[in-house]
């Protein structure tokens, strides 16, 4: 089965400094994985994705992922921290054997103080 | 343009009502159409999904039905709501390609009271 771990239900970083939002996952198969971020009272808006090739992916808004096989994870990170940044981020994953379900991580509220 | 329009945005409903909300997709054919619940700001569960007109899976047993008409039209639907069905529905495509990312629209927040 697939599972998808947000490890901090919280992150609070100054703006300016550089930030990190965790997650790892479990699949079966060939893991497909994804960031979205939402804001108060919206739907979630995409970022970036890995399918395969460079275990660094750029996205929307500055944010970048590493995907690490060894430790499946896929850390999104953004080198410098905005306070518009501010809002809860989830990561995804799709299994490569199980075509239809996205699986979501609990979600992690980024906080980024001025 | 691949825009997710939902409706109503707002609904307060009493206990016992009936519901319908409703998702249209535009510029794409036959997508994937999935109805998430997002309860208090957090985690998202999937409730159904659908890959064409008629065809539902039900992911969570619940006291909610979907419909899908038409290739473009997801439906969301009770026939009498409890308290705990109060939360912000989501209704999201995917394209056929398994590398396809989810689209999410608006939502619809529900209040049962």
């Amino acid at each position: 089965a697939q599972s998808v771990a947000q490890p901090e239900d919280q992150v609070n970083v100054a703006e300016g400094n550089p930030l990190t939002v965790k997650c790892t996952y479990s699949v079966s198969g060939n893991p497909y994985l994804f960031w979205y971020v939402q804001y108060p009272n919206r739907g979630l808006q995409f970022l970036l994705k890995y399918i395969t090739g460079d275990n660094l992916v750029k996205g929307s808004y500055g944010f970048e992922a590493e995907f690490n096989k060894s430790q499946t994870s896929f850390h999104l990170k953004k080198p410098s921290a905005l306070v518009s940044d501010s809002a809860l981020y989830f990561c995804a994953v799709r299994d490569g054997n199980y075509g239809q379900n996205f699986v979501f991580g609990p979600g992690t509220r980024l906080s980024v103080l001025p | 343009s691949q825009t997710i329009h939902q409706w109503p945005a707002t609904l307060v409903q009493p206990v016992g009502s009936p519901l319908s909300l409703e998702c249209t997709v535009e510029g794409t054919s036959n997508p994937n159409l999935y109805w998430y619940r997002q309860a208090a700001g957090r985690g998202l569960q999937l409730l159904f999904y659908s890959v064409g007109i008629g065809q539902i899976s039900s992911e969570v047993p619940q006291n909610l039905s979907a419909s899908r008409p038409q290739d473009r039209q997801f439906i969301l639907s009770s026939k009498k709501l409890l308290l705990s069905d109060s939360g912000f529905y989501l209704c999201a495509r995917s394209g056929t390609a398994i590398t396809g990312e989810l689209f999410f629209g608006e939502g619809s927040r529900l209040t049962v009271l």
